[in-house]
């Protein structure tokens, strides 16, 4: 079955760490998105992908990186200048154009700072 | 530019008692509306979309949401709750013609017994 697969489900980071989390959806869809979720706060985007090479900043991108060198694949990392990384973090993907289609999530990764 | 206001953080409710969670939104064209939900430690699963025709779209376990233009509006009902409906709740719209989705903060429905 086609879907979007995040792992890890649990992440652990140490101070001063970079981590990298991974996302991969076998959907086709040509654009990729991360989002920061806190208590409260609901979704707020980092950063974006509608096409292979390229990627977008959202909102709340200081402290992250990306890239998108499949379409598969659009991996977040977590730097270390990232001051407040602990969060739930959410993957979607989705169509290019027309915009009936929605987003389709990933289960969602927690980092947590130790 | 679009925004989404969900009018309640959280909404606690009897178990088979309705409930009603409110979305309003802006926006200068024409609209696509989405309602999600999420479970604890989960990611988005979409309940029901407004895309065009009748403006009463249903899910299938009982939800439905009406589009209402005038009102810039579309609250998502239930008209009897269960204990398992207890997730939060979050309205998004796109554009016509644009893939990108804005979202509102979300609603947390609290059902108990």
């Amino acid at each position: 079955d086609g879907g979007i697969t995040q792992s890890p489900k649990y992440l652990f980071r140490k101070e001063g760490q970079n981590v990298t989390l991974s996302c991969e959806q076998n959907l086709n869809h040509d654009a990729m998105y991360w989002y920061r979720q806190d208590p409260g706060q609901g979704l707020r985007l980092i950063y974006y992908s509608q096409i292979v090479n390229d990627f977008q900043k959202g909102d709340i991108a200081e402290g992250y990186s990306v890239s998108r060198e499949k379409k598969e694949s659009f991996p977040l990392t977590v730097t270390s200048a990232q001051k407040n990384p602990t969060a739930f973090y959410l993957c979607a993907s989705t169509h290019v154009g027309g915009g009936s289609y929605g987003y389709t999530f990933g289960s969602g990764t927690r980092l947590t700072v130790v | 530019a679009q925004s989404v206001t969900q009018l309640d953080s959280q909404v606690p409710v009897f178990e088979e008692a309705p409930v009603e969670l409110r979305c309003n939104y802006s926006s200068s064209v024409s609209v696509y509306l989405f309602w999600y939900v999420q479970y604890p430690n989960q990611g988005l699963q979409l309940l029901l979309k407004y895309l065009s025709g009748s403006t009463l779209v249903e899910s299938i376990n009982g939800f439905e949401a009406e589009f209402n233009k005038s009102q810039t509006s579309f609250h998502l009902r239930k008209p009897s709750v269960h204990i398992s409906d207890t997730a939060e709740y979050f309205c998004a719209v796109s554009d016509v013609g644009y893939s990108t989705l804005t979202f509102g903060k979300g609603t947390m429905l609290l059902v108990s017994p």
